[in-house]
């Protein structure tokens, strides 16, 4: 069974420009949860979507925006790309609101 | 706000060696407390704790819940290079403004030598 899948792997970006990141959860699973985990910092809650409605946001600007899509697939949007944006975004998924399993992360860096 | 803190932040042992992670949280309503195993990106499930007294064990690992105390202890026993990873601890919140979110520690980096 295949886990969560995020692409791209790696995003290179330079301040100002816009990020999109893509999530596919794990067949089954409903929810759809992103984390940004920045260098020294633990991993901090950013989105959770379940059954295509935003279901709570973590203490994050509105340039940080996503969707979950009819197949409960996952797209996290950064908009006006700052430096301190640079970090590994987690995308995690579950069956309602069971164990969190998580993808590999896109690597971000803003130039 | 919810709060996880665990320790040690890091922690170097030699193969064959013992170790126990510690965890404590506070959180407004607890759901259940769960550790992943860091190696270089994606957090891999270990454990789900949801009652007090109860070791979930597999294999080399084992974790238990206090929920009384609040806090939770993840033991690995004869170590081997291949635990060498960053430990996350995390709480579930039941409600309100933090309903839906994991709530993660610092880790704790884990370093075992040959």
């Amino acid at each position: 069974e295949a886990g969560v899948t995020q692409s791209p792997t790696h995003l290179i970006k330079t301040r100002g420009q816009q990020a999109t990141l893509r999530c596919s959860p794990i067949s089954g699973h409903t929810s759809v949860y992103w984390y940004q985990q920045a260098l020294g910092l633990g991993l901090q809650f950013l989105l959770w979507y379940d059954e295509g409605e935003e279901r709570n946001r973590g203490n994050f600007p509105p340039r940080f925006s996503g969707r979950q899509f009819p197949n409960y697939s996952s797209e996290l949007n950064v908009n006006a790309l700052e430096l301190e944006d640079s970090a590994l975004y987690l995308c995690a998924s579950s069956f309602t609101r069971n164990i969190q399993y998580f993808g590999a992360g896109t690597r971000l860096s803003v130039l | 706000e919810d709060k996880v803190v665990q320790s040690p932040l890091s922690l170097v042992v030699h193969e064959g060696d013992t170790v126990t992670l510690n965890c404590s949280y506070e959180v407004t309503n607890f759901r259940s407390l769960l550790w992943y195993k860091q190696e270089k990106k994606a957090p891999t499930f270990l454990f789900m704790l949801t009652s007090s007294g109860i070791e979930k064990k597999s294999g080399r690992l084992s974790s238990i819940l206090d929920k009384k105390e609040l806090f939770s202890i993840l033991n690995i026993t004869a170590t081997q290079t291949g635990d060498s990873a960053v430990y996350l601890c995390a709480v579930d919140n039941a409600g309100g403004t933090s309903y839906g979110k994991l709530t993660f520690g610092q880790g704790t980096i884990l370093t075992v030598h040959p």
